[in-house]
């Protein structure tokens, strides 16, 4: 069965410094999310793209985050000035359709700011 | 955007009991997933299951689509079934509740 891949696993990093996570959607799917969740919490929805654009962000992507899907099967979140707040599980997800399909979600990474 | 409340919280459950975990939606959702996180933090899809019934071993859900609530069921508990389950649904994007702990003790 098809897979979403993300990498890297794990990852730590210092405060105030640029992370790039990286994602391989299912390669027919046309809709990619990334969600976070912070340990011990629940998993919370952080943007939606479609046609090499945002079509839906959270409160929480705020401007230290961005998206991109810098080829045809790449699918990527940077996070530009990381906060110690910004540790978590982050994972990407992605769809066939928009309604009326499952989410498939990748195994995660896990950032660490120290 | 949609509510979405589990319960209960936490379980514990000897081995070989049967539980059953509960979802209840704030409004209607065209989109429904249960999913088990394992303890290094993978989501695991277990269903996809906007209405009806589904069974994949000792797993069922069901999900009552007009009254707004899905039920997992886990038959013959297993020590292996310990984790977090999530339920999540969406009208726009998929919300998650704040999961199930479940430990099944040996």
């Amino acid at each position: 069965e098809p897979e979403v891949t993300q990498t890297p696993s794990h990852q730590v990093t210092q405060m105030g410094q640029e992370v790039i996570l990286r994602c391989v959607p299912i390669s027919n799917h046309l809709y990619f999310y990334w969600y976070r969740q912070i340990l011990g919490q629940k998993v919370e929805f952080l943007v939606s793209f479609y046609n090499n654009e945002i079509s839906e962000k959270s409160e929480i992507f705020d401007d230290q985050f961005s998206v991109e899907r810098p080829d045809g099967s790449n699918f990527t979140l940077k996070i530009r000035s990381t906060k110690l707040e910004d540790s978590a599980m982050y994972f990407c997800a992605s769809s066939d359709r928009l309604n009326n399909s499952p989410l498939h979600f990748g195994n995660g990474t896990r950032l660490t700011v120290t | 955007g949609i509510q979405v409340e589990q319960s209960p919280p936490d379980l514990i459950l000897q081995e070989g009991a049967n539980s059953t975990l509960r979802c209840n939606f704030s409004d209607s959702v065209n989109n429904l997933q249960w999913f088990h996180q394992n303890p290094w933090g993978q989501l695991i899809n277990l269903f996809y299951i906007p209405s009806g019934t589904k069974q994949n071993g000792r797993l069922s859900a069901t999900t009552v689509a007009t009254e707004r609530y899905s039920l997992l069921y886990i038959s013959s508990s297993q020590t292996t079934d310990s984790g977090v389950y999530f339920c999540a649904g969406s009208a726009r994007q998929l919300t998650f509740g704040s999961g199930t702990q479940l430990t099944v003790l040996p």
